[in-house]
């Protein structure tokens, strides 16, 4: 079975500050993506990574930044200098084989001004 | 990129009809398409596996003569609450793709309010 964990239910931070979002998965599968989407109150989810089980490499992507280990199970996500307009709520993910998803319980962020 | 659209966005119907919400994949082919359900302030859950031309697979309490599936297309599939209630009010989100390595794309959505 699989199952994604998201410690952190509500966050808040003051603008330009760093902010780090915990994710920790389970899993018997040793072929798996996991992925970070970010959703705003228009219901839509936005896709910003996809990783899989075999990739540790972390990754950059402009003010975003994941870290996974697989040692710990865990695929953090970071953003730096956050910003208003990060304020949403973001949901950690495991898709199988099967291509079925199983998402974390989600974190609302809230950046302050 | 690929597409997926859901339709309609927004449904408000009275308790006891029944509501029928598509999700078409629009630029590729999808012999598999799921379901999704998501109360708020909560997570997204796997209501169920729509798979072309067979029967839908539906997670465990999830009710198959509630939440009838078709998958009658590679690039439709339907998914009819019937006879709602209240309690089915949801948000409710498909997803579709090509195999393991390819990426699943997810629909905009169907906030369904039953009153």
């Amino acid at each position: 079975a699989q199952k994604v964990t998201q410690a952190q239910t509500e966050i808040s931070v003051v603008e330009k500050e760093d902010v780090t979002l915990d994710c920790v998965y389970e899993t018997r599968d040793t072929t798996y993506y996991l992925f970070w989407y970010k959703q705003p109150p228009s219901g839509e989810l936005v896709f910003l990574i996809r990783r899989n089980s075999f990739d540790e490499q972390n990754e950059i992507s402009g003010r975003y930044s994941w870290n996974f280990q697989k040692s710990t199970s865990s695929f953090n996500f970071t953003i730096t200098a956050s910003q208003v307009v990060d304020s949403a709520v973001y949901f950690c993910a495991l898709r199988n084989t099967g291509n079925q998803f199983y998402f974390g319980t989600g974190t609302s962020l809230t950046v302050i001004p | 990129g690929a597409v997926v659209s859901q339709h309609p966005s927004r449904v408000i119907c009275k308790s006891g009809t029944s509501v029928k919400i598509e999700c078409r994949s629009l630029d590729f082919q999808a012999t598999t398409m799921f379901w999704y359900r998501q109360f708020p302030k909560q997570s997204l859950m796997l209501m169920a596996t729509s798979n072309e031309g067979s029967k839908a697979t539906y997670e465990q309490g999830v009710e198959k003569d509630k939440f009838l599936i078709n998958h009658a297309s590679l690039t439709l599939s339907t998914l009819t609450v019937t006879s709602a209630h209240p309690e089915d009010s949801s948000f409710y989100i498909c997803s579709a793709g090509q195999g393991f390595r390819e990426t699943q794309y997810f629909g905009p959505g169907t906030r369904l309010l039953v009153l």
